[in-house]
């Protein structure tokens, strides 16, 4: 089955740094994801991203997060200056022509900030 | 807002047990319904959906009935295996393309044998 794959699956940063955390969605998917989870919490939206521009987002996606689809294969996320409270799993995930009618999400990067 | 609530876990079961994990909403609209399963050092896979009331959802002897009247989407599963063993997640979205999902904490369910 196609999967959605996450790089770094680990990333170990300190505070004020940018970091970027990349995704490759599936090929022919048009709806891009990200979530995150801090440890021991929900699992929470934080921006969806179609036809090259952000369709929704969260109250969580401030200024300090931003997302870029570069080369009609990656799909990133930058942080521009972690927080402490940035340290999650963030995970990335795909959907086809039907929406979210089902996610393809990948194995995630886990971000600690120190 | 919409939300989801899932039961607390760990929920620890020995081989060929049954199992219920239960998941309850507030939503506006009529949402669709998923469970979400996270096996260890993998992403998030979808079990099964239901996408109006009454519907059941189906997958690997998971189970789960959307029930309007009581806002629930329980997950069920009549005998558990080891490589049950994961992260449950129960969530739910509106019907428009592209809409976010809304996950409840996650439920840990550990399977000895």
């Amino acid at each position: 089955e196609p999967e959605v794959t996450q790089t770094p699956s680990h990333q170990v940063t300190q505070m004020g740094q940018e970091v970027i955390l990349r995704c490759v969605p599936i090929s022919n998917h048009l709806y891009f994801y990200w979530y995150r989870q801090i440890l021991g919490q929900k699992v929470e939206f934080l921006v969806s991203f179609y036809n090259n521009e952000i369709s929704e987002k969260s109250e969580i996606f401030d200024d300090q997060f931003s997302v870029e689809r570069p080369d009609g294969s990656n799909f990133t996320l930058k942080i521009r200056s972690t927080k402490l409270e940035d340290s999650a799993m963030y995970f990335c995930a795909s959907s086809g022509a039907a929406g979210n009618e089902k996610l393809f999400f990948g194995s995630g990067t886990q971000l600690s900030v120190l | 807002g919409d939300s989801v609530t899932q039961m607390e876990g760990p929920v620890t079961l020995s081989e060929e047990a049954f199992l219920t994990i239960n998941c309850t909403y507030t939503a506006t609209g009529y949402p669709s319904l998923f469970w979400y399963v996270q096996y260890p050092g993998e992403g998030l896979q979808l079990l099964l959906k239901a996408t109006k009331a009454d519907d059941k959802g189906s997958n690997k002897g998971f189970e789960a009935t959307y029930r309007k009247e009581t806002t629930s989407f329980h997950l069920e599963k009549g005998s558990v295996q080891v490589s049950d063993s994961a992260v449950y997640f129960c969530a739910l979205s509106g019907n428009q393309a592209g809409t976010a999902l809304i996950f409840g904490k996650g439920t840990t369910l550990s399977v000895s044998s």
